[in-house]
């Protein structure tokens, strides 16, 4: 059964910065690539990040290039988001998501929420 | 707002058919697939439709996608009190390099 766990959220002070990880299980993590999405409270679905299965590329949201650092370890089976110089506006539950031509985002984890805050 | 624009709110009564719009550019819609992803209250979005019409093994055939130019539709007929939902759609944006999706829109059954 493909399980994707995230974890790492909480509260953070504004300017502050968070790891959120996303562990991967019952697939082969490694061929996938993986994305990060994010939901405001109350909002819809914003894209964040996407990440191709080796790493080769990555790409980002306007608004969090240069702050936001997607990474994964296919050994470790898990996938990253390092995220710097918050403000309340990233505010958000963070689920991270299996990608798959064509299907798009097949699976995604239960979210970890991320709280901007001081 | 969001790239791709959608309804904030549909409705229907048991057994009725509705539809929902998303409307793009050539750079997102007009140029790759459309996806849509059902969101459940309290819970992940779940994969609905995906490259314009095809159905994921276990969504009923009760719901399907088409697309036109720059705009998809969902259409759910039979509608059920199970689909009161959040629904968006998605697609890859070739001049942002990125994914984008509707704003979302509200489907209540009354």
């Amino acid at each position: 059964e493909v399980q994707l766990v995230e974890s790492g959220g909480g509260l953070v002070q504004p300017g502050g910065s968070l790891r959120l990880s996303c562990a991967a299980s019952g697939f082969t993590f490694s061929t996938y690539s993986m994305n990060w999405v994010r939901q405001a409270p109350g909002k819809g679905l914003e894209w964040v990040s996407y990440i191709s299965s080796s790493s080769t590329t990555t790409h980002y949201a306007d608004s969090m290039k240069g702050r936001f650092i997607i990474s994964r370890d296919n050994a470790k089976n898990s996938l990253y988001l390092q995220m710097n110089s918050l403000t309340a506006e990233d505010t958000a539950v963070y689920y991270c998501a299996r990608e798959m031509v064509p299907t798009g985002f097949s699976y995604w984890g239960q979210g970890t929420l991320v709280t901007v805050s001081s | 707002q969001s790239v791709l624009t959608q309804p904030p709110s549909a409705s229907g009564t048991p057994g009725q058919r509705v539809t929902i719009s998303c409307s793009g550019s050539s750079s997102n819609i007009g140029s790759n697939s459309v996806y849509w992803y059902q969101q459940l209250p309290g819970t992940a979005p779940k994969l609905l439709i995906y490259t314009n019409n095809q159905r994921p093994s276990g969504v009923p055939d009760r719901f399907s996608g088409s697309k036109s130019g720059t705009s998809a539709s969902l259409a759910i007929s039979g509608l059920r009190s199970e689909d009161e939902a959040d629904y968006y759609c998605a697609a890859w944006d070739g001049s942002l390099s990125g994914w984008v999706f509707g704003g979302g829109t509200k489907l209540t059954v009354l």
